[in-house]
This record gives C-alpha cells, sequence and structure tokens, in this order.
C-alpha cells in the first residue's frame, strides 16, 4: 500500500528557532516529492524535488531528498510567527499524489 | 482564471440531502484532482480526471460520491444522502499535465458540515 508518513504531528517552537520537518515515503512508482503549507485551507507550493541530495532553497526555507532511504526533510531557519501552519508533504506517482497527514507547527513570539 | 476557484465555500446539510460541490480549474490545466481533508488529516485523494476522462476514481468512499467533468474544464463533485462521516474540507486542485516534473495547484476547498 502506498503511504507517505510525516513527523513529528505537531511541533510547537519559540521565534528564532529552527525546525526540521520529516517526511517517508513509500509508493510505486515515485517521480517526485512536493512540500506544500496549509495555513488556511489551499495548500500552498514550497518545493518540488526529484533527484537526491540536491538542497533547494527558498529564503530560509530549505529541503532535500534521500531516493535510497526514501525520505525528505524541509528546514525552516529563524523561524517567525508567519510560519505557523500545517506543513504537507506529497509523494507523486505520475498521475497521483499521495499525502502525509502533515505536521503542524506553531510558532511563538 | 488566475488560480483553482470552488464553490460554495461553505455547505451545511442536512443528514440526507444531496450537494454538489463546483471546482474550476486554471484554464488549460488538463489534470483535475478531488481531495478530502477531515480535521487534523492531509488530504485523502478521491478521484482524478485527465481532461473529461475520469482515470482514477478509487479513492471515492461509497456509491454516494460521484464526480464528472463533462467538457475537460470545470468538475463537479455530488454526494447524495450526506451522513454525519462526510463532513470535512473537499480540496480540488489542478495541474498543466500529469506526469513528473508536475505540481498540484489548490483552490480554497469547500467545508461541508452534515448535521
Amino acid at each position: 500500500e502506498d503511504k507517505v508518513v510525516q513527523s513529528p504531528l505537531s511541533l510547537v517552537v519559540h521565534e528564532g528557532d529552527t525546525v526540521t520537518l520529516n517526511c517517508s515515503y513509500e509508493v510505486t512508482n515515485f517521480r517526485s516529492l512536493l512540500w506544500y503549507k496549509q495555513e488556511k485551507k489551499a495548500p500552498t507550493f514550497l518545493f518540488m524535488l526529484t533527484s537526491s541530495g540536491i538542497e533547494k532553497k527558498s529564503g530560509r526555507l530549505s529541503s532535500i531528498l534521500d531516493k535510497k532511504e526514501l525520505f525528505s526533510i524541509l528546514n525552516i531557519t529563524a523561524t517567525q510567527t508567519g510560519d505557523s501552519a500545517i506543513y504537507l508533504c506529497a509523494a507523486n506517482t505520475g498521475n497521483q499524489f499521495y499525502f502525509g497527514t502533515g505536521t503542524s507547527l506553531t510558532v511563538i513570539p | 482564471g488566475a488560480g483553482v476557484s470552488q464553490s460554495p465555500r461553505y455547505k451545511v446539510a442536512k443528514r440526507g440531502q444531496d450537494v454538489a460541490l463546483r471546482c474550476d480549474p486554471i484554464s488549460g490545466h488538463v489534470s483535475l484532482f478531488w481531495y478530502q481533508q477531515a480535521l487534523g488529516q492531509g488530504p485523502e485523494f478521491l478521484t482524478y480526471f485527465q481532461n473529461e476522462a475520469q482515470l482514477d476514481k478509487s479513492g471515492l468512499p461509497s456509491d454516494r460520491f460521484f464526480a464528472e467533468r463533462p467538457e475537460g474544464s470545470v468538475s463537479t463533485l455530488k454526494i447524495q444522502r450526506t451522513q454525519q462521516e462526510d463532513s470535512a474540507v473537499y480540496l480540488c486542485a489542478s495541474s498543466s499535465r500529469a506526469g513528473v516534473g508536475e505540481k498540484l495547484f489548490f483552490g480554497s476547498g469547500t467545508q461541508l458540515s452534515v448535521l
């Protein structure tokens, strides 16, 4: 059965902290791994990863994929209250996107 | 359109009523997906269209759920005889084509509450 597992389920940190969110996957015909940020309802795209070991960065956020060990991490440095959201990862198998349950991040001032 | 548009934003239904949820994808997007997201959970796949063809409906939880995309653009998800367990946010997403290198663009969802 195809599945995507995220950890931790929830996280509370103080502003300025660095966080690491984990995503492991077991799917057939893996194509890419995507990260989304969900603040209210509509998930918004953060990163798409297709190759192992190549870090993608956008400001304080970065992500990397390990296709041998079947996982990805999302790092957020110098967290801000605006980073509070649910972070979803999804595995793309070509015509299916399997989502994890998400990590709920709360950043307190 | 500029983004994926879903309507209504909120829907309250009495148990047993039929509901219809609409999704207007980004213009020209070939692929359209419906997801169900329960509180505290990630989106669960319901069904997938490529143009007007429904290629995968394996995620539809029962035969009370039906989706269509007759002209390959707007899609409707219909739920007949709603039950309380149908209460969730229904997300629609589209992508320009299927396959590698594609990402999903999501609408703001329809929050369905069945009383």
